[in-house]
């Protein structure tokens, strides 16, 4: 599986837009990008995902870029209840032994702050 | 929709017992559940895959007749910690794919389960 890199982490205002980047240089053609995020002690909840085409839902924007090596999660007006680790992913779409696996890295520490 | 739980949320035992973990999709069927692991301030590490009808998928390094995994129905995974001792002390999630189309590409996942062994 395409491996990411990810910032360590990063501070927003609140009421401010929230851009994570990512960086899947080796994405394959059939690998999606996910988007999850863990807040303290919980599950991983789900935000987004896409494979070659900006993706947009009640939560946040997905934009991938036309090579496919980097993406940006953007949380269009963060608030603090967004602080959490966001996780960007890459996954195989079908076939293989690796389907539907999510090797989750470090990922980026978003702290928003009043 | 799409949500996961599991039961029990967190888990004290001791030193030799075997601890049950259920993981149920509420709303949806999974045909694929997947069974996780996460240290204090380590991200979570995948332990098995979980397919209905069939045996489970262990990533390498994980003792299959340590972490017993069984997929009986459409929503129900349980895992088993056969024989815990202090060093399985972690926190336990489980994630499912719903089995209908776009929803099919994505994983949601469970609350977690804390255990602790004395």
């Amino acid at each position: 599986d395409a491996k990411t890199t990810q910032p360590t982490s990063m501070d927003c205002a609140e009421g401010r837009a929230a851009n994570l980047p990512c960086n899947h240089s080796t994405i394959s053609g059939n690998e999606y990008v996910y988007w999850y995020r863990q807040i303290h002690s919980q599950g991983p909840q789900y935000i987004i995902h896409g494979l070659k085409n900006n993706e947009t839902n009640e939560m946040a924007s997905l934009i991938i870029t036309e090579d496919r090596k980097s993406s940006t999660l953007i949380l269009p007006h963060a608030t603090l209840r967004d602080t959490a680790v966001y996780y960007c992913i890459v996954s195989p779409l079908l076939g293989g032994t690796s389907y539907g696996k999510l090797t989750f890295g470090q990922g980026t520490i978003l702290t928003v702050h009043p | 929709g799409a949500v996961v739980s599991q039961h029990p949320s967190w888990v004290i035992c001791k030193s030799g017992t075997s601890v049950k973990i259920e993981c149920r999709s509420l709303d949806f069927q999974a045909t694929t559940m997947f069974w996780y692991r996460q240290f204090p301030k380590q991200s979570l590490m995948l332990m098995a895959t979980s397919n209905e009808g069939s045996k489970a998928t262990y990533e390498q390094g994980v003792e299959k007749d340590k972490f017993l995994i069984n997929h009986a129905s459409l929503t129900l995974s349980t895992l088993t910690v056969t024989s815990a001792h202090p060093e399985d002390s972690s926190f336990y999630i489980c994630s499912a794919r719903d089995r209908g189309t776009r929803r099919q590409e994505t994983q949601y996942f469970g609350p977690g389960t804390r255990l602790l062994v004395l």
